[in-house]
């Protein structure tokens, strides 16, 4: 199986700040034939189910805020908050999706300072 | 309009079967290119897949359970079932079900369903 690590566990931001949040994969999610890289990120809210925010990597979901944003290839990807707002607290996860099973990082708690 | 929407037990007692149902609405089971994923999520912990079932009812497991897990449809009820037998407290969690889209992410999902697992 893939194993995904996110960093760090926790972060405060403070309103309007940036918020970053890197996950790593223990091989690489790059299909070389499609170009793409097979993860995704989720947002969950307490009491909620995840909601998909982004696919291949840096695709967003329609109707996701333009303030996320995903990048990164290979085995190393992050999702930024850019302009972080009081509704975007929540726990984010990444996921796999290259082999089965799909496999989600232990997700990382995003809160105001 | 997607939705699914999970059925079951809120409590069941170590050594027991579970069985939760989700129910579709939105697209068929049939669909090409449509699955059904179950998905757990222990209370404060991450997200674990479990098992999903396709549009041929192909079928895969996670390798971890996967002699404790039957993933079954019934598409004329719009239905998939999962059943994880000899229940244990660890199995205490919120068990999801979620359309699996054709190339692999979860773009949609059911509220949810938690399970305790107790004596």
């Amino acid at each position: 199986d893939i194993v995904m690590t996110q960093s760090p566990d926790s972060l405060a931001v403070s309103l309007g700040e940036r918020a970053t949040i890197n996950c790593k994969s223990s091989q690489s999610v790059f299909f070389s034939s499609n170009n793409k890289n097979y993860l995704a990120w989720y947002q969950q809210k307490p009491g909620q189910p995840p909601k998909l925010l982004i696919y291949w990597a840096s695709t967003r979901e329609s109707g996701v805020p333009d303030r996320f944003s995903g990048g990164g290839s290979g085995t190393d990807f992050t999702l930024t908050i850019s302009g972080l707002q009081a509704e975007d607290v929540a726990v984010y996860f990444c996921q796999q999706f290259y082999i089965v099973p799909p496999t989600f990082g232990q997700g990382t708690k995003v809160e105001i300072k | 309009q997607v939705t699914l929407k999970e059925s079951g037990p809120a409590l069941v007692k170590p050594t027991e079967t579970l069985t939760l149902t989700c129910t579709v609405s939105g697209f068929s089971l049939n669909d090409t290119g449509m699955s059904v994923s179950w998905i757990r999520q222990p209370p404060g912990k991450a997200l674990e897949w479990l098992a999903h079932i396709f549009s041929n009812d192909e079928k895969s497991y996670s390798s971890s359970l996967k002699s404790r897990l039957t993933i079954s449809k019934d598409t004329s009820k719009s239905q998939v079932v999962l059943s994880v037998t000899d229940m244990d407290p660890v199995d205490t969690a919120t068990y999801f079900c979620a359309l699996y889209g054709a190339y692999g992410w979860f773009d949609s999902w059911g509220q949810g369903t938690l399970v305790t697992v107790s004596s």
